[in-house]
């Protein structure tokens, strides 16, 4: 399955929304009704951190100002208000199908 | 506390075998699949595979002909070996914890991963 995602930068003033958007070439509906789709932050020299899993659930102690949404092939993760700390490149993830596969990445940065 | 630390040969050669182990502490080893994914120089996430408890695996098939995992459940390690490496193998390799085990898929959720380790392949 291939992740594409939009844009790849993103400059976001403090303060403001941002919107980043992944598709995949076939939907990532389950049988079971969920969507596997994740949603990964990679901050500057860290490992990745999960954000979202199954498309709009956050996982434990992300802050709620990170949401995300969508259905069939096109999925959307959303910030609020962006902070300082959200700098990095977003990453999304099919994980319906092996092998899992990533999005090229969108790197968000302060404007 | 969930953690993951890592280790392995940083600077191979060509045709030699890479070879990397992940410990974890703090988590339950048979309740989860163990994952490994990497990151060539600037350059985005690539999932390699992932093992549980039991040694069932799940490869990436681009990876799968040089690809061996292996789970030591006394010591809560998992390990990974990738044959025949070129420089196109040169990347940050990362463990980290994936889905429940009980499936025959991890069903990705990464939500733990291990510091990244670099490998790098020259002659």
């Amino acid at each position: 399955i291939v992740m594409t995602q939009s844009p790849l930068s993103l400059p976001v003033t403090p303060g403001e929304p941002a919107s980043i958007s992944c598709r995949s070439s076939q939907s990532l509906l389950h049988g079971n009704g969920h969507y596997y789709l994740d949603w990964y932050l990679q901050k500057p020299g860290q490992s990745p951190q999960l954000l979202i899993y199954l498309a709009s659930t956050r996982a434990t102690g992300v802050p709620d100002r990170f949401s995300g949404g969508g259905s069939g092939t096109d999925f959307t993760l959303k910030i609020s208000r962006m902070e300082a700390e959200d700098v990095g490149v977003y990453y999304c993830m099919q994980a319906l199908q092996s092998p899992a596969t990533f999005g090229q990445g969108t790197k968000l940065e302060i404007k | 506390q969930v953690q993951l630390q890592q280790w392995g040969a940083g600077l191979l050669k060509p045709s030699e075998t890479l070879s990397l182990t992940c410990v974890v502490y703090g988590e339950s080893f048979t309740d989860y699949y163990w994952s490994w994914i990497r990151q060539p120089p600037e350059k985005g996430l690539e999932w390699i595979g992932e093992i549980n408890h039991r040694g069932s695996t799940n490869y990436n098939p681009s990876l799968k002909s040089r690809l061996t995992m292996s789970v030591d459940t006394s010591k809560n390690q998992f390990s990974l070996k990738l044959s025949s490496v070129t420089a196109a193998d040169t990347a940050v390799y990362y463990c980290a914890r994936g889905g429940a085990s009980k499936y025959s898929y991890g069903y990705g959720r990464l939500n733990y991963w291990g510091q990244g380790t670099l490998v790098t392949v020259s002659s």
